[in-house]
């Protein structure tokens, strides 16, 4: 089985320029993720999707961040403009399981490594 | 206070070494709990769940105290492949059912010959 696919997986940018990030979930899992690992912390979720609807976003920079799941299946985000501060592991996860009490296990992609100069 | 607090270490140990590794969360509605390993520059992955009545696999032996909100990590007969970044991880229930993962900054586990 496919596992979840990121791309790029590494991109350095100055501050105040755009970047996206593409992220393909595992085949039929209806939920997504969008983690920030700064470096010695542990990841922080950004932004969860169920299907195409948003569930989550409470820790986004929305003034900065956006992300989108338009048909249910990929997911980009994006953040316009960059700080400093933005540099990080950018990491998509998925799960099948959903509307669930307990477990939920998540598939982790190899993250988009993102330096801001 | 932070949600998932864990001992950043590292923790340097020689092969065969029984090494601990606690945690701590602050919101007692949390629902479920798990262990992720993250080796170096790479994602985190499931290592274990936790439960209360404690589960073993293999080497590794988890436990969860609710009352005091404690999560522990045993490793026993440890081998050089161990070394990594264990994730302490608390899930919660959002509104409408969904679950959210709260990651602890992880412990360094460094295993030398």
């Amino acid at each position: 089985e496919a596992g979840v696919a990121q791309s790029p997986r590494y991109k350095i940018i100055e501050k105040r320029q755009s970047v996206a990030f593409w992220c393909n979930p595992i085949s039929g899992h209806a939920t997504l993720y969008w983690y920030q690992q700064i470096l010695g912390q542990g990841p922080k979720l950004l932004i969860q999707f169920q299907n195409n609807g948003v569930v989550d976003d409470s820790q986004l920079p929305k003034d900065r961040f956006s992300a989108e799941r338009l048909k249910g299946v990929d997911s980009t985000l994006k953040i316009q403009p960059a700080k400093l501060e933005d540099s990080a592991v950018y990491l998509c996860a998925s799960s099948l399981i959903h509307r669930q009490r307990g477990t939920d296990t998540q598939y982790f992609g190899p993250g988009t490594r993102l330096t801001v100069l | 206070r932070k949600e998932v607090e864990q001992d950043p270490g590292p923790f340097n140990v020689p092969e065969g070494a029984t090494v601990a590794f606690n945690c701590t969360y602050s919101n007692s509605a949390s629902q479920s709990f798990f262990w992720y390993r993250q080796d170096c520059r790479k994602e985190p992955k499931l290592l274990m769940s936790v439960y209360s009545s404690g589960n073993e696999d293999g080497r590794f032996t988890a436990q969860l105290n609710r009352a005091s909100q404690y999560i522990s990590l045993l490793i026993r007969d440890s081998k050089l492949s161990d070394s990594a970044t264990y994730l302490c991880v608390v899930n919660f229930l959002l509104s409408g059912g969904y679950n959210k993962l709260i990651f602890g900054a992880g412990t360094r586990l460094a295993v030398h010959p």
